[in-house]
């Protein structure tokens, strides 16, 4: 079984600053994706990056950047320039995937850390 | 293109009744997910579904759970003589088949009294 860690339960930053978000997980498996969700106070649960563990390229999305050391299993998030609508919880994701790269849909997710941008 | 559909939003019962939630899956997404979220805790994983088909439901409680994903119409979660413990946010999500990215609805949140 697969299981994800994150070890920071809130974190703050000021805005227009960096943050980085800490994620370990721990699987036997060689093929597999990982993920970043955002969930605001709405709620409403939102993908923000996607990594593939086959890929050594760190995956990027304009102002948010991963760190994949997959030899270690950990797999951080870095915002830059941090908005006030960043505010939510961020939750890391993994996902077993097959050799061919088809995903067997289960995400397991970890606790969660409280990211608060300050003005 | 809409997204994630779910209803109701909210939803109040008192123990011992039945709870149904509702999914419809964006467009074109033949692949529904069921994930709870107790309070202060991530995600976790109930039940996954194709057309007609359950393939992994290895998250759901043996009891008073079940899911359906017809082949007309949304996904269901049903849950049958709900608890206190069952408080929770519900949310689907659904993909593209061959596709591993799963987008989420905006949750149901049912409330047991």
């Amino acid at each position: 079984a697969q299981t994800v860690t994150q070890s920071q339960p809130e974190m703050s930053v000021q805005e227009a600053e960096t943050v980085t978000l800490s994620c370990t997980y721990d699987t036997s498996e060689n093929n597999y994706y990982l993920f970043w969700y955002k969930q605001p106070p709405s709620r409403q649960m939102i993908l923000v990056i996607r990594q593939e563990a086959y890929k050594q390229q760190n995956a990027t999305e304009n102002r948010f950047s991963v760190n994949f050391q997959k030899a270690a299993k950990s797999f951080s998030l870095k915002i830059s320039d941090s908005q006030l609508g960043d505010t939510a919880m961020y939750f890391c994701a993994f996902m077993k995937a097959d050799a061919g790269g088809t995903s067997y849909g289960k995400l397991t997710f970890g606790q969660g850390t409280i990211l608060t941008v300050h003005p | 293109n809409a997204g994630v559909m779910q209803n109701p939003r909210h939803l109040v019962r008192r123990r011992g009744q039945e709870a149904r939630l509702r999914c419809s899956p964006m467009k074109g997404h033949s692949h529904v997910y069921w994930y709870r979220q107790l309070p202060e805790e991530g995600l976790k994983f109930m039940v996954y579904l194709q057309k007609e088909n359950i393939i992994d439901e290895s998250g759901m409680p043996k009891e008073r759970f079940s899911a359906e994903f017809p082949k007309e119409g949304p996904s269901i979660l049903r849950i049958q003589q709900v608890v206190r413990g069952d408080s929770a946010a519900y949310f689907c999500a659904s993909s593209y088949r061959g596709n591993h990215e799963q987008y989420f609805g905006p949750g149901t949140r049912l409330t047991v009294t």
